[in-house]
């Protein structure tokens, strides 16, 4: 059953925390990517990797790192220095230059 | 500055209506033009994709229209059904870099029996 997969689906965070939200693929894509969705401003890009070991920064990476380690993985960080982090994340991955899949996504919260 | 705009923002209607929702792009030049569909608290799944080269892609129900010389595409949406209710969100892929889709902040549709 191939697919992208995101968790968890809720998180909470903590003022100065660090948390990692996760994303797995068994598509075989070789790009995977990070985006931000807040009400009414659509879907934002943070990161985006094109292969293992290799990745770059999207619109708005500042407070956000990721790690490509696997193919099948790309994990996001949510660094203390990201002032604003609630917001709706959502992972795809691609064979470039087709259609993206998306994960059903995490929903951040800081407490 | 590559920008994604759509209208309405909002749209409500009875069951039944034939709907256009509208995608506009200010710079021309691009590989693709994709139509995705958001549930809420859900992630995007992909409709219609339309190559540069093509004016049109249908699939059931949902019929796609790219227009690069006015920067426009349409998605069309014929007998709607209280099943489609959503948010439809336009994605540009820009022809000189294929690594980033800029999306449009999409069209909420509610289908009312």
């Amino acid at each position: 059953d191939g697919g992208i997969t995101q968790s968890p689906k809720y998180l909470f965070r903590k003022e100065g925390q660090n948390v990692t939200l996760s994303c797995e693929q068994n598509l075989n894509h070789d790009a995977m990517y990070w985006y931000r969705q807040d009400p009414g401003q659509g879907l934002r890009l943070i990161y985006y990797s094109q292969i293992v070991n290799d990745f770059q920064k999207g619109d708005i990476a500042e407070g956000y790192s990721v790690s490509r380690e696997k193919k099948e993985s790309f994990p996001l960080t949510v660094t203390s220095a990201q002032k604003n982090p609630t917001a709706f994340y959502l992972c795809a991955s691609s064979v470039p230059p087709d259609t993206q899949y998306f994960g059903p996504g995490t929903r951040l919260t800081v407490l | 500055k590559q920008e994604v705009t759509q209208i309405p923002a909002a749209l409500s209607v009875p069951e039944g209506e034939n709907l256009v929702l509208n995608c506009s792009f200010t710079d021309s030049a691009i590989y693709n033009l994709q139509w995705f569909r958001q549930d809420p608290g859900k992630g995007l799944t992909s409709l219609l994709l339309i190559q540069s080269s093509q004016r049109e892609q249908t699939s059931g129900r949902l019929n796609a229209s790219l227009d690069k010389s006015s920067g426009r595409s349409t998605l069309y949406i014929a007998a709607s059904q209280p099943g489609d209710s959503a948010t439809y969100l336009c994605a540009r892929l820009g022809a000189y870099n294929t690594d980033k889709l800029i999306f449009g902040t999409g069209t909420r549709l509610q289908v009312f029996p």
